[in-house]
C-alpha cells in the first residue's frame, strides 16, 4: 500500500491563480482531511470527508473548496491564492477510528 | 473551537537529559493522541489514550492522560537526536471523526 499520497510536493503560484491539490488514499478509508500547517505550528482542519459524496466544513475554509466523487479521491481547490494562503498542506484519511495517516505534504508559496 | 494548548513552544536540549512536554485544554476530550512530525513530513501517531488517570510507555516515552480528560502530559527520559521533531496533541471530542490539534512543541536533542 502507498498509504496517502498528494501531489504536488511543491508549488509556487501568483496571487489571484487558482490550483488543485491531490490527495489519493489506497487504504479504502471513508474518512479524509484536509489540513494546512504554518512554520512551527499545529494543523488546523480546512475541511474534511466522512464518505464519497460527504464533505463539511472545518475549522478554516475560506478561500477553498473540496469535493469528493470517489473513496479514494479527496482534491482541494484554491480559488484566487491569496499571500495568506501560503502554508504547508496536508492530507489524512481515517477508517472512522482515532488514527489518521498523513500523506507527505505540499508546500505552497502564494506570491 | 476547541484550543489545546501545548508548552513549552520550543525546547532545546542535550542528549541524555529528560523532558515533559504538556497539553491543556479547558474542554473534555473523549481521547487524546500524540504525533510526532519530522521535518519535511507528515505526522506520524505515536499513541491514543482513552480513559482519564491512564497512563501508557512507549520505550522511553511515558504518556498519561489527565484523571478530568482536558489535559495530557508526554514525558521523554534520556532524550536522544531521534527523538527531535515537532511533537503535536490532538484531542477528538468525540466519534473520532474530527480531531482538534494542539499548537506544537518543537523539540531538539543536540549530542
Amino acid at each position: 500500500n502507498a498509504g496517502v499520497t498528494q501531489t504536488p510536493k511543491f508549488h509556487i503560484l501568483k496571487i489571484g491563480q487558482s490550483m488543485t491539490l491531490q490527495c489519493t488514499q489506497d487504504m479504502n478509508h471513508n474518512y479524509m482531511y484536509w489540513y494546512r500547517q504554518d512554520p512551527g505550528m499545529g494543523l488546523k482542519l480546512i475541511y474534511y470527508s466522512v464518505g464519497a459524496g460527504i464533505t463539511d466544513k472545518g475549522e478554516v475554509p475560506n478561500g477553498y473548496n473540496v469535493s469528493r466523487s470517489t473513496t479514494e479521491d479527496f482534491p482541494l481547490r484554491l480559488e484566487l491564492a491569496a499571500p495568506s494562503q501560503t502554508s504547508v498542506y496536508f492530507c489524512a484519511s481515517s477508517k472512522g477510528g482515532n488514527t489518521q495517516y498523513f500523506g507527505p505534504g505540499t508546500r505552497l508559496t502564494v506570491l | 473551537t476547541q484550543l489545546l494548548e501545548q508548552s513549552p513552544q520550543f525546547l532545546s536540549i542535550q542528549e541524555g537529559e529528560n523532558l515533559t512536554v504538556y497539553c491543556n485544554s479547558s474542554s473534555v476530550f473523549s481521547s487524546l493522541q500524540w504525533y510526532r512530525q519530522e521535518p519535511g513530513e507528515g505526522p506520524v501517531l505515536l499513541v491514543t489514550v482513552v480513559t482519564g488517570g491512564e497512563v501508557k510507555k512507549l520505550k522511553r516515552l511515558t504518556f498519561q492522560f489527565g484523571d478530568a480528560r482536558k489535559d495530557s502530559s508526554l514525558h521523554i527520559t534520556a532524550a536522544q537526536p531521534g527523538d527531535t521533531g515537532l511533537y503535536l496533541c490532538a484531542g477528538d471530542t468525540g466519534g473520532g471523526n474530527k480531531l482538534t490539534f494542539g499548537t506544537g512543541t518543537q523539540l531538539k536533542v543536540e549530542l
